[in-house]
């Protein structure tokens, strides 16, 4: 089966500094990517996505970057805000229908 | 808000029991994915349909099974029930095409005593 995996299950940050969600995944065949964000009490909800024939990309505030060589994957949120306090999941697919999740990263915000 | 609706919020049962938990897609998708998420396994596949047709099909016990009606919404069938049962189920929709992005519903919470 598919393999996605987290590198830290917490991550602690400071109001205001960067932070930076790292996932590891072993399909080589995947070619779609995303992230998710999921608060208490919530469903995920997607932050960004990235196929496998970019290495980066940019939306307000969170970049997503793929490195197929090592097949990793990273979120990096700028200027990081109470509110981005949550659980992010990656998740890959090589199919476009069958998604697999890593098992998440938490994220606190230090005010 | 993503669009994705599901019912009931939260749902209290007994081992043994038959539950039905029901999901209304966003308006235009025509896929809709089930979801398990347990505290310690992280979200896992269940199954996906399409356009009335299963299409994909993951890591579903024999003791559950699902059906997407004409109308595009789906229900999850939980029969059978056991403690370890226990856990938030998530649908999601997404718009025709292949790679396209889940719309994550609320979930609905699972409990069984």
């Amino acid at each position: 089966g598919e393999s996605v995996g987290l590198h830290l299950p917490t991550l602690s940050v400071q109001e205001g500094d960067n932070s930076i969600i790292n996932c590891a995944y072993s399909n080589s065949a995947s070619d779609y990517f995303i992230w998710y964000k999921q608060e208490s009490g919530k469903g995920p909800q997607f932050i960004i996505d990235i196929r496998s024939n970019m290495d980066k990309r940019q939306g307000q505030r969170v970049t997503v970057l793929l490195n197929k060589t090592v097949k990793h994957l990273s979120l990096q949120i700028a200027a990081t805000q109470p509110g981005d306090s949550a659980v992010y999941f990656c998740a890959e697919s090589d199919t476009g229908n069958q998604f697999y999740f890593g098992t998440g990263t938490s994220l606190t915000v230090i005010p | 808000d993503s669009g994705v609706t599901q019912t009931p919020k939260h749902l209290i049962t007994a081992t043994g029991q038959r539950v039905t938990l029901r999901c209304s897609p966003r308006s235009g998708d025509l896929s809709v994915y089930w979801y398990q998420q347990s505290l310690d396994q992280g979200l896992q596949f269940l199954i996906q349909y399409y356009n009335g047709e299963e299409r994909a099909k993951g890591n579903i016990l024999e003791r559950f099974s699902a059906q997407q009606f004409p109308d595009l919404h789906s229900e999850l069938n939980l029969s059978s029930l056991e403690l370890g049962d226990s856990a938030l189920y998530f649908c999601a929709s997404s718009a025709p095409g292949t790679g396209e992005t889940q719309y994550f519903g609320p979930g609905t919470r699972l409990l069984v005593l």
